[in-house]
């Protein structure tokens, strides 16, 4: 049974470009939430993909979008990209379309902006 | 916005001691998570509490959801070197008519050799 995968592993970009993060769930889940680890730090939530629509939104800009397709993998966008914006952005899985505490977590992608 | 604290921020220890860090809130909350975060992983989910004065255990881990709703807690017992790493208290944080998960900055734990 597959965990949460996502890719790539680590990216490197310049300032003003732009990123395209991917993520696959945990099999028999649906629902994907992306957070964004600064390091030190905790994750901090920056949105969660159900049934294709973007259910809730955390304090993100909307240099930050995503998508998620029919087969509940997902991507994650950046544009116009910061230094800033350099950290590690996690993919979490669950299942529901009601509250589902329970995520699990993929690797991460580290992403290093110069 | 409800935050998250944890303490202590870091702890240093000798193998096979028992450890203790919790997680306090300004704010109730109905659900406590704990997750635990290995160099170059995801955090990976240890225990969750959804009843005030909840105990629960996985293991060589226990965790408390507090009774005011305010604040949990995590204990390990008999401490080993795979336990090193970052452990964060997370919960829900209602937005509109649906929840998203805030966690603290982690209590991250080093065993001395």
């Amino acid at each position: 049974d597959a965990g949460v995968t996502q890719s790539p592993t680590h990216l490197i970009k310049t300032r003003g470009q732009q990123v395209t993060l991917r993520c696959s769930p945990k099999s028999g889940h649906d629902t994907v939430s992306w957070y964004q680890q600064a390091l030190g730090q905790g994750p901090q939530f920056i949105f969660q993909y159900y049934e294709e629509e973007e259910r809730q939104r955390g304090n993100f800009p909307d240099r930050f979008s995503g998508h998620q397709f029919p087969n509940y993998s997902s991507e994650l966008n950046v544009n116009a990209l910061l230094l800033g914006d350099s950290a590690l952005y996690l993919c979490a899985s669950s299942w529901g379309s009601g509250n589902s505490y329970e995520q699990y977590f993929g690797p991460g992608t580290r992403l290093t902006v110069t | 916005g409800q935050q998250l604290n944890q303490s202590p921020q870091s702890m240093f220890i000798q193998e096979g001691e028992d450890v203790s860090m919790n997680c306090t809130s300004s704010s109730i909350f109905n659900t406590w998570l704990w997750y635990k975060q290995d160099p170059g992983e995801g955090p990976v989910l240890l225990i969750a509490l959804y009843k005030a004065g909840e105990l629960t255990s996985n293991g060589r881990l226990t965790a408390q959801f507090g009774i005011t709703r305010k604040d949990s807690f995590l204990n390990i017992s008999a401490s080993i070197p795979s336990d090193v790493g970052i452990y964060f208290c997370a919960g829900p944080q209602r937005a509109n008519r649906d929840d998203k998960i805030i966690f603290g900055k982690g209590t991250r734990l080093h065993i001395l050799p």
